[in-house]
């Protein structure tokens, strides 16, 4: 049963565009989601989050939103750069001491 | 402040052999999580360690375990490997107070079962 779902296994924009990646998840319990980064021979690292109380925050390029009704998140980066190719993880997690479930992943392709 | 370290990067096993693999977190983290990362599969969640004791266990079989130490040092261990055991095991560690999610994570034991 998976918690965490993104359905776009890869997405390509070009340099400039705005990239939306998807994420759903099925668990109501949810407090947190986080969007995490990786290249490749790279460990995944940290991109934005945001709280189940909030509905978008907002970091530079990058921006989160969460539409708790339909338990549905995306990431918005605008202007996309070929920089931000590698993929983009969605996860989340519920109350203190749980752990954190992550997406099978969305591979993004910026062309210049 | 030095990262997450994890060791060996690299290692090649023979299916019904077991393999061991280490992480050192981020000095004053006392969570580690662990996760398997196979293409298509994304990152699955095998387990999580606070405070010496397991906290969280993923759906993984019995073939998969860990601990972890004093000094917050954790080990998985797999044994009687399988070819479907071949992944990146990642390592991941945290302060926990906050109970954000944000996970520090290494860059991986890459296994492979011949």
């Amino acid at each position: 049963d998976q918690q965490v779902k993104q359905n776009s296994p890869s997405l390509s924009v070009q340099e400039g565009r705005i990239s939306i990646l998807n994420c759903d998840y099925t668990n109501s319990m949810f407090d947190y989601f986080l969007w995490y980064k990786k290249y490749p021979a790279e460990g995944p690292t940290f991109l934005i989050s945001i709280s189940s109380i909030k509905d978008k925050n907002e970091d530079g390029r990058f921006t989160v939103f969460l539409n708790k009704s339909a338990k549905h998140l995306s990431l918005h980066i605008v202007p996309s750069q070929p920089g931000d190719s590698a993929v983009y993880f969605c996860a989340a997690k519920g109350q203190a001491g749980t752990a954190l479930i992550f997406g099978k992943g969305t591979t993004l392709s910026v062309s210049s | 402040k030095a990262g997450v370290t994890q060791t060996p990067r690299y290692l090649i096993k023979t299916r019904g052999q077991q393999v061991t693999l280490s992480c050192s977190p981020i000095s004053g983290h006392r969570s580690v999580s662990w996760y398997q990362q196979t293409p298509g599969q994304g990152l699955q969640f095998l387990f999580e360690y606070f405070s010496e004791t397991q906290r969280n266990k993923g759906n993984f079989p019995g073939r998969f375990s860990g601990r972890q130490f004093s000094n917050s040092r954790s080990e998985m261990n797999v044994s009687t490997l399988e070819l479907g055991d071949s992944a990146l095991y990642l390592c991941a560690s945290s302060l926990d107070s906050a109970n954000t999610g944000e996970l520090f994570f290494g860059e991986g034991s890459r296994l492979t079962v011949l």
